[in-house]
């Protein structure tokens, strides 16, 4: 079984500082690992995803995440926040092995705040 | 990637009705994931939908709450039966295409 613990529910920055938003997984065998953004009255949308590969991942808008099995994390950053960076944020996890056929795991997500 | 489509976007129903929401993708997908979104809360798997055969409910769901349907391979329907309050929520379909999990826009359900 998998699980996913998010540090912060609420993170504010300020416009222009540095964004990380902390995702830590649990899971007894090899993990995919995903980040997801939410938009006000909006659905899901992928930010970056971790399968296998490369273990520093750079997705969309400028996020980047790095899967670190012995620190069992896979944090969210971003060098320089924008106003349209506020959102909620939620890390995921599954299993490499069978996904696709089992749900993901979600965290309690994060909602960021950006101070202009 | 895969394309999601849901309807209606957003409804506001009567308690003791039912609502059908519907569940488009533009290519065909083995399996299809029903999530419910509580308010200020985070993303819970109501069950999986295969096409062929019943869909598997996760613990806390039941069939005669939420009949899902899955004609083909590109269209999946959840029903939201007998509602109440707790029950105002967002529903999120999604499918699995290649190594990424994609969602669909929501639906957003008030109930009365």
């Amino acid at each position: 079984a998998q699980s996913v613990t998010q540090l912060g529910s609420h993170v504010s920055v300020s416009e222009g500082a540095l964004v990380l938003l902390r995702c830590n997984y649990s899971s007894s065998v090899p993990p995919y690992l995903f980040w997801y953004v939410q938009y006000p009255n909006q659905g899901l949308q992928l930010l970056l995803k971790y399968t296998s590969a490369a273990t520093l991942v750079k997705g969309i808008n400028g996020f980047e995440a790095e899967f670190k099995k012995s620190e069992t994390s896979f944090h969210l950053t971003k060098p320089s926040a924008h106003m349209s960076d506020a959102a909620e944020y939620f890390c995921a996890v599954s299993s490499a092995a069978n996904f696709g056929n089992e749900k993901l795991t979600f965290g309690t997500g994060t909602r960021l705040t950006i101070i202009p | 990637s895969a394309v999601i489509s849901q309807k209606p976007s957003r409804d506001i129903c009567q308690r003791g009705t039912s609502l059908t929401i519907q569940c488009q993708v533009d290519s065909q997908v083995t399996m299809m994931f029903w999530y419910r979104q509580q308010p200020g809360q985070s993303l819970t798997l109501i069950a999986t939908a295969n096409q062929g055969s019943e869909a598997t409910y996760e613990s806390g769901f039941v069939i005669d709450k939420f009949p899902i349907s899955r004609p083909n391979l590109t269209f999946s329907t959840l029903t939201v039966s007998n509602m109440s309050p707790e029950d105002s929520s967002i529903y999120l379909c999604s499918v699995v295409a290649g190594k990424t999990q994609y969602f669909g826009p929501g639906t957003r359900l008030l109930v009365l």
